[in-house]
């Protein structure tokens, strides 16, 4: 059974500009969550959806970033306008239930 | 809020036994779950308890005291592949985020 991919691995992206992360998560699994760990910090919650719902996103730190679960299979997280301080490692997690999380590897973000 | 406290660092032997405590207090509780990170890997779930008391699971076994706000995790056997950040995190009750410690990095020495 694959895991939860990530993708990209690594992305350097300038101040002001764009980035979009996607996650693939196990098949069948309805719950995906995204977290973040900024440098030298926990690992914290973002958001969290069931199948295409956002049901919890009390964790995005602002309206720059934008999550989108479409059709309940993947997701993605796109930063717009990325700022410094977004920098970090963004982690997809998947669940059939809210049990075991599984994580992928995450994507490295840095912004210069 | 949530306030999660775990040591930062732990060294061990190879064949001896750890136990990495975590203390926690939060304004829900949905279980408390331990996780292992690799350097540049993703977290692994090791271990879950919702119920005082401990549960075994190979050489890895994890406590949970929940009027103590405490639990720890112990790591018997120890093997050089143990050495990692253990991450302890009391789930929320709204619908399973994770609420993550600082993480504990275990060295685990010959």
């Amino acid at each position: 059974e694959a895991g939860v991919t990530q993708f990209p691995s690594h992305s350097v992206i300038e101040k002001g500009q764009t980035v979009t992360l996607r996650c693939d998560p196990i098949s069948g699994h309805d719950n995906l969550y995204w977290y973040r760990r900024v440098m030298g910090k926990e690992i914290k919650f973002l958001l969290h959806f069931v199948k295409e719902s956002k049901q919890d996103e009390s964790g995005m730190p602002n309206n720059r970033f934008l999550a989108e679960r479409t059709g309940g299979t993947y997701s993605t997280l796109k930063v717009q306008p990325a700022e410094l301080e977004d920098s970090g490692v963004y982690f997809c997690a998947s669940s059939p239930d809210h049990y075991e999380q599984y994580f992928g590897p995450g994507t490295r973000l840095t912004v210069t | 809020g949530q306030n999660i406290d775990q040591p930062t660092e732990m060294t061990a032997t190879e064949g001896a036994i750890v136990q990495i405590n975590c203390t926690y207090q939060t304004s829900g509780f949905n279980g408390l779950f331990w996780y292992q990170q690799h350097a540049g890997e993703a977290p692994t779930f090791l271990s879950y308890n919702v119920l005082d008391g401990l549960e075994e699971k190979g050489r890895f076994s994890s406590f949970l005291s929940r009027s103590k706000g405490y639990s720890y995790l112990l790591l018997k056997e120890l093997q050089m592949k143990d050495s990692a950040s253990y991450l302890c995190a009391p789930g929320s009750p709204d619908r399973g985020k994770l609420i993550f410690g600082q993480g504990t990095e275990l060295s685990v020495k010959p």
